[in-house]
């Protein structure tokens, strides 16, 4: 059965950094591309990033580019997001997704997601 | 940059048939946007419905269904049941490496 697990969300001072992580099961996971979708608080959702199955490739929304960094270990079978920067409109809470593909961006399983807030 | 375009809210009655839409700003959506619709009910992450056009998953229940519709990508609900209740959006790729979704559409059984 295919599974992914979120972490690594928590409440942060804008300015602050934070990692997420991602823990994926029942699949083989360098096969497939990786991405992140978040969600506002009562808003709608929003991509964020992508990455391809064996890492060379990486996607980023105009909104996180220069501040967010998405990355994976194979090995361990993990998605991580490294957030850097971070504004009160990062608030949100953040999906990992399982894509179809290699290289494909499409979130299309997803995790139960992570809560980061980001407040003074 | 392109915005994809939702109906805001939708009823059906239960029973009925209800079609929710999906636009792009500049121009008509193909099947070369791989359009993706997903559910998401309150409280809980969303789910994906159709995949590429009209690609159901294992657990898609049979009364959906995906196409293109008039220059727009269409997911068709037919049969609503109360259970069906929940936000809908699309997502649709313009350049590679960056898809957009759709504002959602609201859909209210009553």
């Amino acid at each position: 059965e295919v599974q992914v697990v979120e972490s690594g969300g928590g409440l942060v001072q804008p300015g602050g950094s934070l990692r997420l992580s991602c823990e994926a099961s029942g699949f083989t996971f360098s096969n497939f591309a990786m991405s992140w979708v978040r969600q506002a608080p009562g808003k709608g959702l929003e991509w964020v990033s992508a990455i391809s199955g064996d890492g060379g490739s990486t996607y980023y929304a105009d909104s996180v580019k220069g501040r967010f960094t998405i990355s994976r270990d194979n090995s361990k079978n993990t998605l991580y997001l490294q957030m850097n920067s971070l504004r009160a409109e990062d608030t949100a809470v953040f999906y990992c997704a399982k894509t179809l593909g290699p290289y494909a961006t499409h979130p299309d399983y997803w995790g139960q997601g992570t809560l980061v807030t980001v407040s003074s | 940059q392109a915005v994809v375009t939702q109906e805001p809210s939708l009823t059906v009655s239960p029973g009925g048939t209800v079609t929710l839409t999906c636009g792009s700003s500049i121009g008509a959506v193909t099947s070369g946007h791989y359009p993706y619709w997903f559910q998401q009910k309150p409280g809980q992450a969303p789910r994906t419905l159709i995949h590429d056009t009209s690609n159901i998953h294992s657990w898609t229940p049979a009364r959906f269904s995906g196409s293109l519709l008039g220059g727009k990508a269409a997911l068709t609900l037919s049969g609503a049941q109360p259970e069906d209740e929940a936000d809908y959006y699309c997502l649709l790729s313009y350049i590679v490496g960056r898809p957009l979704f759709g504002g959602g559409t609201k859909l209210t059984v009553l």
